[in-house]
C-alpha cells in the first residue's frame, strides 16, 4: 500500500517568515502533486512534479521532487496571510489511473 | 468555463438512511473520481469512473456505490448511513484518466452530516 506522510501537520508563523512542508513515502510515485484547500472549498492544484530531482517555482513557492521520486517538499518564502490554508501532497501510483493518494495535509496559518 | 459542480452542498441525514450525491464534471471531461475527506483520515479515494465504467475502487464497504451516466455526470450513493460517514465528499474530473498528465479539477464538495 502506498502511503504519503506529510509534516508538519500544523504550522503557525508570522508574516514574512519562510517555511518548508515535507511529503515522504517509502514507495516510488510516478508523479506528485501539491494542492491548496481553503475552508468550504475543494483542493486547487498548485503544481505537478514528474521527474526525479525536478524543481518548480510558482512565485514565492518552490516545489522539489526527490531524486528517487519518493519524497517532495514545498518551500514558501516570505509567507503572507493569503498563504493561509491546508496544503496537501498527492501521488499518482503506477498505471493509467486517476486515483490519487493524499498525505494528511499541513494546516498553515500566517499571522499578519 | 464552469467548474465541477456538486449538489447538494450540505446535507443532514440520520443513521440508517441512504443518500445520493451528484457531480457534474467540467464540460468535455469524461473521467470522474470521488473522495471522502475527514479530519481523522484526510482525503481517501472512493471510486473512479470513465465512460460509464468503474475503473478503480477504494477500500470502502459495499454501502458506498456510484455510477456514471452517458453525459459523464456521476452520482454516488451511501446506504444505511453510519455516524462515521459524516464527511466532506469531493468529486474531481479530468478529460480522460491519464495519471499525472491529466490534471484533476475538484468541486467544492458536499458536506454530509449524520445525526
Amino acid at each position: 500500500t502506498q502511503l504519503l506522510e506529510q509534516s508538519p501537520q500544523f504550522l503557525s508563523i508570522q508574516e514574512g517568515e519562510n517555511l518548508t512542508v515535507y511529503c515522504n513515502s517509502s514507495s516510488v510515485f510516478s508523479s506528485l502533486q501539491w494542492y491548496r484547500q481553503e475552508p468550504g472549498e475543494g483542493p486547487v492544484l498548485l503544481v505537478t512534479v514528474v521527474t526525479g530531482g525536478e524543481v518548480k517555482k510558482l512565485k514565492r513557492l518552490t516545489f522539489q521532487f526527490g531524486d528517487a521520486r519518493k519524497d517532495s517538499s514545498l518551500h514558501i518564502t516570505a509567507a503572507q496571510p493569503g498563504d493561509t490554508g491546508l496544503y496537501l501532497c498527492a501521488g499518482h501510483g503506477s498505471g493509467n489511473t486517476g486515483k490519487l493518494i493524499f498525505g494528511q495535509g499541513t494546516t498553515l496559518q500566517v499571522k499578519p | 468555463k464552469a467548474g465541477v459542480t456538486q449538489t447538494p452542498r450540505y446535507l443532514i441525514k440520520t443513521r440508517g438512511q441512504q443518500v445520493t450525491l451528484s457531480c457534474s464534471p467540467i464540460s468535455g471531461h469524461r473521467s470522474v473520481s470521488w473522495y471522502q475527506q475527514t479530519p481523522g483520515q484526510g482525503l481517501q479515494f472512493l471510486f473512479e469512473y470513465f465512460s460509464e465504467t468503474q475503473r478503480n475502487k477504494g477500500n470502502f464497504p459495499g454501502r458506498f456505490s456510484g455510477r456514471q451516466f452517458s453525459n459523464s455526470r456521476s452520482e454516488m450513493n451511501v446506504s444505511t448511513l453510519e455516524l462515521g460517514d459524516s464527511a466532506l465528499y469531493l468529486c474531481a474530473s479530468s478529460l480522460v484518466p491519464g495519471g499525472s498528465v491529466q490534471p484533476q479539477h475538484f468541486g467544492d464538495g458536499t458536506r454530509l452530516s449524520i445525526l
